[in-house]
Order: structure tokens, then C-alpha cells, then sequence
């Protein structure tokens, strides 16, 4: 079945490093992706890895996907307070022409 | 000018009353979708159409209709209004390449039934 979990808060220092962890149940994914939601604004696509990938780094962002543990997670290192927001991963199963969102996490910065 | 835009942002209405939530886009993509998004619970999918003769029930349909009256605009109705039925109900569009499906999201309406 499909069943995408994240943790619901993080909170960081500015500066630090961000971990955002997500896990998901079905083995037939293709695509996984990280969305990010700002305050009062719908969701936008921050990166995504196609499920043959381990890791993708794009500036500031690394993604890393365990395929055998059904693991995905986001970093974001120098984290700033415009990173504030809620971080959604979501999955593209093979077959059906949807996505599978979790349950999103807050990811809280402060000064 | 947006690419997904949703009318009206916010919405206050009574139980029993028919809503309709409106969407727009200009992407010309052929997959529209709607979703409603509750605190710990994410985004669940309501219903979605890959083109106009096309529209197929989502995980959370129950309480709700949709039209795609054309390429451009998917309306999503709530016929009696319940109070579980508030939420934040965002559209989206896709122009799927493959299993590569990124979607492109409205700024949301925010629905409160009393």
C-alpha cells in the first residue's frame, strides 16, 4: 500500500544543518520528491530523485534515498529563516499517475 | 500573472450551504487535481482528471463532485456543507513526462464551515 511518514516539527539555529526524514512503504516507487509550503502559498517543487539515484546535492540541498530501508531525507545545510515553512515528500508509484504526499514537517528556524 | 490561480482565497460559509471552489491555469497541461490539506495529515487527493472526459475519484471523494468544464478549469463543489469539510483545499496541474510528474499548485482557499 502507500503510506508516506514524516516527523510534524523541527526546529533549528540559523547556521545549522537541517535534516528532514521521511519513509514510505511502497518498494515499486519511481520518483521521490520534496516539496516546500511558505506561509499562506501553495506548494512548490524544491527537488526530487528518481528511485535508481542515492543522493542528489543541489546548492544547498543533499537528498539521499535508502532504497532498502524505504528512507528518504533532505538536508539543507547554512540553514536561514527564509527556509521556515512545511517540507512535504511525496512519491510517484509506478502505475499510478498520482502522487502520495506525508503528512508534512514544520521546519522552524530561529535567529 | 500566477499559472494555477484559485477563486476565492477564503471562504466562510454555513452547514448545509453548496460551495464551489474554483481553478484556473494557463500551463496548458491536461492533469488537474484537487486536494485538501488538514494539520498532521498532509495533502489527500479528493478527485483528479487527466483530460476533460476524464475525471476519477481521489481517496477522500465522498462529500464532493468536481466538472471540467475545459482544459484550463476543474471546479470542485461541496453540495452540503459539513463542518469536517473545513480545511485548506488546494488545486494542482501536471504535464506528466513519463513517471516524472511534477505538479504545479494554486496558492490554496482556505474553507470554514460553521
Amino acid at each position: 500500500g502507500e503510506d508516506v511518514e514524516q516527523s510534524l516539527f523541527l526546529s533549528v539555529r540559523e547556521g545549522d544543518s537541517s535534516v528532514i526524514n521521511c519513509t514510505y512503504t511502497d518498494s515499486s516507487s519511481t520518483y521521490l520528491y520534496w516539496y516546500k509550503q511558505e506561509p499562506g502559498a501553495g506548494l512548490q517543487l524544491l527537488t526530487y530523485i528518481f528511485s535508481n539515484m542515492d543522493m542528489k546535492q543541489d546548492q544547498r540541498l543533499t537528498v539521499l534515498l535508502n532504497k532498502k530501508d524505504k528512507h528518504l531525507s533532505l538536508r539543507i545545510a547554512d540553514t536561514q529563516t527564509g527556509d521556515s515553512a512545511i517540507y512535504f515528500c511525496a512519491e510517484t508509484v509506478t502505475g499510478f499517475q498520482k502522487l502520495v504526499f506525508g503528512t508534512g514537517t514544520r521546519l522552524l528556524v530561529s535567529p | 500573472d500566477a499559472d494555477v490561480t484559485q477563486t476565492p482565497r477564503n471562504r466562510i460559509t454555513k452547514t448545509g450551504k453548496r460551495i464551489m471552489l474554483e481553478c484556473s491555469q494557463t500551463k496548458g497541461h491536461d492533469r488537474m487535481y484537487w486536494y485538501r490539506q488538514d494539520p498532521g495529515l498532509g495533502l489527500r487527493l479528493i478527485y483528479y482528471s487527466f483530460d476533460v472526459k476524464d475525471i476519477n475519484k481521489g481517496e477522500i471523494s465522498d462529500g464532493y463532485s468536481v466538472s471540467r468544464q475545459a482544459q484550463a478549469k476543474f471546479s470542485l463543489s461541496l453540495e452540503s456543507a459539513i463542518p469536517n469539510q473545513t480545511a485548506l483545499y488546494f488545486c494542482a496541474t501536471s504535464g506528466m513526462r513519463g513517471e516524472y510528474n511534477e505538479q504545479f499548485f494554486g496558492p490554496g482557499t482556505r474553507l470554514t464551515v460553521l
